[in-house]
């Protein structure tokens, strides 16, 4: 099983400010890589896959990059909406879509 | 699109369970879909996926052989059939749509598992 492993745990960013969340695999898994944001008490939303896709209806300060085993998620001037819990999850090597342990973005 | 679960509850170790997700608002027939759950103040877990014809099914290995996932396409319907449940089952289930990259999702029903 590919174990994904997020850095920060949690990071502190000013509104306006870029945030850069990061992602490891344990193991290559391409571009086979999304990221979900998940806010208090509401189910997670997708925001990129294929490393680098946006979801529909993304704002376009949402960007994703990397691939084989490291990902990035960027969001470019953080909006008071952005602060939330973020998780990769890489789904190459499935069963099982292994999803990273989150990193919490909060306001500094 | 809708996806809205149903059945949990509060249940003994050892005992059983049937999560539904009635679906709507998509042409259910045509879509894998999964379970994905999450403890309390903890992450994401993929626990169990079926492809659209019901005809193939797959399980993450804390719960294979104790769930069983299925899908009704007549009444736009995915089941998941939880036994032998366990104190480490207790989660937050969301009903997703597809088998890898998990679009929309549904609200969540609440599984504890506790004597």
């Amino acid at each position: 099983e590919i174990v994904m492993t997020q850095s920060p745990a949690t990071l502190s960013v000013s509104p306006g400010e870029r945030a850069t969340l990061s992602c490891r695999a344990s193991q290559s898994v391409g571009s086979n890589l999304a990221w979900y944001q998940q806010k208090p008490g509401q189910a997670p939303r997708l925001l990129i896959y294929g490393a680098s896709t946006r979801a529909t209806g993304l704002p376009a300060r949402f960007s994703g990059s990397g691939s084989g085993t490291d990902f990035i998620l960027t969001i470019s001037s953080l909006q008071s909406e952005d602060f939330a819990v973020y998780y990769c999850q890489q789904y190459d090597n499935w069963p099982p879509g292994t999803f990273g342990q989150g990193t919490k973005l909060e306001i500094k | 699109v809708q996806l809205l679960e149903s059945g949990g509850g509060l249940v003994q170790p050892g005992g059983s369970l049937r999560l539904s997700c009635a679906a709507s608002g998509l042409t259910f027939r045509s879509y894998a879909m999964s379970w994905v759950r999450q403890a309390p103040g903890k992450g994401l877990e993929w626990v169990s996926g079926i492809s659209d014809s019901g005809g193939t099914t797959y399980y993450a290995d804390s719960v294979r052989g104790r769930f069983t996932i299925s899908r009704d396409n007549s009444k736009n319907t995915l089941y998941l059939q939880m036994n032998s449940l366990r104190a480490e089952d207790t989660a937050l289930y969301y009903c997703v749509k597809d088998r890898k990259v998990y679009q929309t999702w549904g609200q969540g029903t609440l599984v504890t598992v506790s004597s």
